[in-house]
């Protein structure tokens, strides 16, 4: 049984680096067609992809904030990372750490979530 | 940027077939998922690839896809089912959540 846990900050500053960390079992990541990532959710709003890391290090990320976002993993850690930079208000949400089987594309499907972890932008 | 657009909301009776739409350009041509979030819970998801349902998800839930339209049916709707509903899709390397649906069971 696959589990994801995030950690990290509850707040941070305007412009600040918000370093996001899940921690996962149940499963070695060494596998083709299994990502690890990141999905957030704004209070009151709708779930927003942010990135996605493969066990090879492949790396992909939402367009419109690929400038700010770096995700990493250390397998023998099983951790993934997910660094976001130059914390705005906007940021404010619950960031969900999220497992994908089916590959990177139309068959992919998010089939495993965290609990979430509340991040709070304020100064 | 490709957008998914869903209702608001949905009211339902009990017992009753709850019907939630999904919208997008072509989307017939894409994949959908849909998740089902609980008041303070994580998404589960519910539906892949259009109409295939995970282990442990009831038979109660059913997809479909076809033109600009995915379409997510919960027959015998329960109290349990009062949720928000996600659709999703992959177009351009990216995925793409829908706006999301409230399901109200009155």
């Amino acid at each position: 049984q696959i589990t994801l846990k995030e950690s990290g900050p509850t707040v941070v500053k305007p412009t600040q680096t918000l370093t996001l960390t899940c921690t996962f079992s149940g499963f070695s990541f060494t596998t083709s067609g299994e990502w690890m990532g990141w999905v957030r959710q704004p209070p009151g709003k709708a779930l927003e992809w942010l990135a996605l890391i493969h066990w090879d290090d492949d790396e992909r990320y939402s367009p419109s904030l690929r400038s700010r976002l770096t995700i990493t993993k250390d397998t023998s850690k099983k951790e993934v990372v997910l660094k976001m930079t130059n914390m705005d208000s906007v940021d404010t949400g619950t960031y969900f750490c999220a497992h994908t089987s089916g590959g990177f594309g139309g068959l992919s499907v998010f089939d495993v979530w965290g609990q979430g972890t509340m991040v709070t932008v304020s100064s | 940027s490709y957008e998914l657009t869903q209702p608001p909301s949905v009211s339902v009776s009990p017992g009753q077939t709850a019907t939630i739409t999904c919208s997008g350009s072509n989307l017939g041509e894409k994949y959908i998922s849909w998740y089902q979030q609980r008041p303070g819970q994580s998404p589960v998801v519910v539906i892949f690839q259009d109409n295939r349902r995970p282990s442990g998800i009831p038979e109660r839930f059913s997809g479909s896809n076809s033109g600009n339209t995915a379409t997510l049916t919960i027959s015998g709707t329960q109290a349990m089912d009062e949720a928000d509903y996600y659709c999703q899709a992959w177009d351009s390397s990216a995925f793409i959540f829908g706006s999301g649906t409230t399901v109200a069971v009155l």
